[in-house]
C-alpha cells in the first residue's frame, strides 16, 4: 500500500537557520503531495501542496518540490523563526483529495 | 467561518468501557474523515464519509469501533469495548465535496486515555 517516510525528529535549530525535512513516498499511482503543520495546541492545517511532477508548493517561506524521479517532497525554509516550532507531516493522496496517507511527523523546535 | 468542532477534548476510561466522540464539520463540507493518531505516529484513517455514505472504512476495527453520520452533517465515533491500545487522539476532518482543493480541515482532536 501507499506509504510516507519522513526524517525522524526532533529537529532543533537556531533562529535564522536553514531547514530541510526529508520526505519520500511509495505509491502505486501518481499522487498529490502535501505538507501539513500542527502548531502547539492546534489542529493540523495545510501548509503547502503539489499535484504533479516538478510542481513547487510554497507558503509562509516554506517550499517543497514534487520530484517523481526520486519520489520525494522535501520541505525547506531558508530562515526559520521561533514561531515555526511545530510538528510537520508529509502526506499523499492517490485520488486528489481522497485517501490521504500521512507520514509519522517531524517535530521542529527553533531556539531564539 | 467556524472550524471543525470536536468533543470531548479529553476522555479517560477504563478498558472494556465505552466512549463516544462527536464531530461537527465545516458548514457545507460533504466529506468527513475520522483519523486515529497514536503518540509519535501520523494520523491513520479510520473512516471516510461522503455526505452520509461510507466511502472507506477498510481500516476501522469493526468489532469495536462504529461511526455514523446521520443527515450528512455531524458524526459520532464510538468505541465499545475499549482496549489499552485505543489510547490515542481521534481527529475529525472535513473537506469540500470530493476534496477538490485537496485540503482537509482538522479539528483539535479528542484525546482518549484507556487505563
Amino acid at each position: 500500500g501507499d506509504s510516507v517516510t519522513q526524517m525522524e525528529g526532533p529537529v532543533t535549530l537556531s533562529e535564522e537557520a536553514f531547514l530541510t525535512i526529508n520526505c519520500t513516498y511509495t505509491a502505486t499511482g501518481y499522487p498529490s503531495l502535501f505538507w501539513y503543520v500542527q502548531y502547539p495546541g492546534e489542529g493540523l492545517q495545510l501548509l503547502l501542496k503539489a499535484t504533479k511532477a516538478d510542481d513547487k508548493g510554497s507558503n509562509k517561506g516554506f517550499e517543497a518540490t514534487y520530484r517523481k524521479e526520486t519520489t520525494s517532497f522535501h520541505l525547506e525554509k531558508g530562515s526559520v523563526q521561533v514561531s515555526d516550532s511545530a510538528v510537520y507531516f508529509c502526506a499523499l493522496s492517490e485520488h486528489y483529495g481522497q485517501n490521504f496517507v500521512f507520514g509519522p511527523g517531524t517535530r521542529l523546535s527553533v531556539l531564539p | 467561518e467556524a472550524g471543525v468542532a470536536q468533543s470531548p477534548r479529553y476522555k479517560i476510561i477504563e478498558k472494556r468501557q465505552s466512549v463516544a466522540f462527536w464531530c461537527n464539520p465545516i458548514s457545507g463540507h460533504a466529506t468527513l474523515y475520522w483519523y486515529q493518531q497514536i503518540l509519535g505516529q501520523g494520523p491513520k484513517l479510520l473512516i471516510q464519509f461522503q455526505n452520509n455514505g461510507v466511502v472507506d472504512d477498510s481500516q476501522l476495527p469493526k468489532d469495536r469501533f462504529s461511526a455514523e453520520r446521520l443527515k450528512g452533517v455531524d458524526s459520532t465515533l464510538k468505541i465499545q469495548p475499549a482496549k489499552l491500545e485505543d489510547s490515542a487522539v481521534y481527529l475529525c476532518a472535513s473537506s469540500q465535496s470530493g476534496g477538490n482543493t485537496g485540503e482537509l480541515f482538522f479539528g483539535e482532536g479528542s484525546r482518549l486515555t484507556v487505563l
